[in-house]
C-alpha cells in the first residue's frame, strides 16, 4: 500500500484565500484523522471520522474550518478565510479499528498564510 | 481532558550511549501509551506501544516502561545511533475515547558520533 497521501505538501497563499487540503487514508482503514502541528502548540487532534461520519470535531477551531469525508477514499480540510495563525502543517493519519489504534500518518501538508 | 507532560524538550547523547524520555499524564482512565518517532520532513510513525496492563515492553534497542501508580511512561533507547535522531512524542489514550489520543510536546534528541 503506498500509505496516507495528501496534498498539497505545500501551500502558500494570501490572508482571506480559501484553502483546500486533501487526503487520500490506506484502503480497509476506517479511522481518518487531521491533526495540526505548530510549534506552539504541538500535535493537536482538529476532527476524526469513522466510517465516514465524523465523530468528534472539538478539536477545530473555529467555524472557519470544516473537513468532510464523502467516502472512504477521501477527505479534504478546508479553511475559508485562511489567516497567518493557520499557518502549520495538517497531517491526515488513518487507522484500522480492530487493530489496536496505531495511527499512519501522511508526510503533511505545510500551509503558509501571508 | 488528558494532559500529558513530556520531558524533556532536547536530549543530545553521544553515538552507543542510552536515551531516556519521560512522559506523565493526568488521566487515571488512560490505558493506552503509544511512542512515535517523527523525522525531519515526514509524519509520525509508532515504534513502540504499552497497555495499562503491562509494565514494561521491549522491541531489540527501544523499551517502554510504565508506572500507573505514579501516571508516568518512559522511552528507553539503548547503543542508540544517528538514525535514532528524530523528535520523539509520548501520548495518552482513555478506553471511552478511542479516537483521542493525547500528544506530549515532543523532545528532540540527537545523537552525536
Amino acid at each position: 500500500d503506498a500509505g496516507v497521501i495528501q496534498s498539497p505538501r505545500h501551500e502558500v497563499t494570501e490572508m482571506g484565500q480559501e484553502v483546500t487540503l486533501r487526503c487520500k487514508p490506506i484502503s480497509g482503514h476506517d479511522y481518518l484523522f487531521w491533526y495540526r502541528q505548530t510549534m506552539m502548540r504541538g500535535l493537536e487532534l482538529l476532527i476524526y471520522f469513522n466510517n465516514n461520519v465524523p465523530i468528534d470535531d472539538s478539536g477545530m477551531p473555529e467555524d472557519r474550518f470544516s473537513a468532510k469525508m464523502p467516502n472512504a477514499s477521501f477527505s479534504t480540510l478546508k479553511i475559508q478565510p485562511s489567516e497567518p495563525r493557520d499557518s502549520a502543517v495538517y497531517f491526515c493519519a488513518s487507522s484500522f479499528g480492530g487493530m489496536g489504534g496505531e495511527l499512519f500518518f501522511g508526510e503533511g501538508s505545510r500551509l503558509t498564510v501571508l | 481532558g488528558e494532559n500529558v507532560e513530556q520531558h524533556p524538550s532536547t536530549l543530545s547523547v553521544q553515538e552507543g550511549d542510552s536515551a531516556v524520555i519521560k512522559c506523565t499524564y493526568s488521566d487515571s482512565a488512560s490505558n493506552y501509551f503509544p511512542w512515535y518517532k517523527q523525522e525531519l520532513g515526514k509524519g509520525p510513525q509508532l515504534i513502540i506501544d504499552i497497555r495499562s496492563n503491562v509494565g514494561e515492553k521491549k522491541d531489540q534497542r527501544i523499551a517502554v516502561t510504565l508506572n500507573k501508580t505514579a501516571k508516568h511512561f518512559s522511552l528507553h533507547i539503548t547503543e542508540t545511533q544517528p538514525e535514532d535522531s528524530a523528535v520523539y512524542f509520548c501520548a495518552a489514550r482513555k478506553t471511552d475515547s478511542w479516537g483521542k489520543l493525547q500528544f506530549g510536546a515532543g523532545t528532540q534528541v540527537v545523537v552525536t558520533p
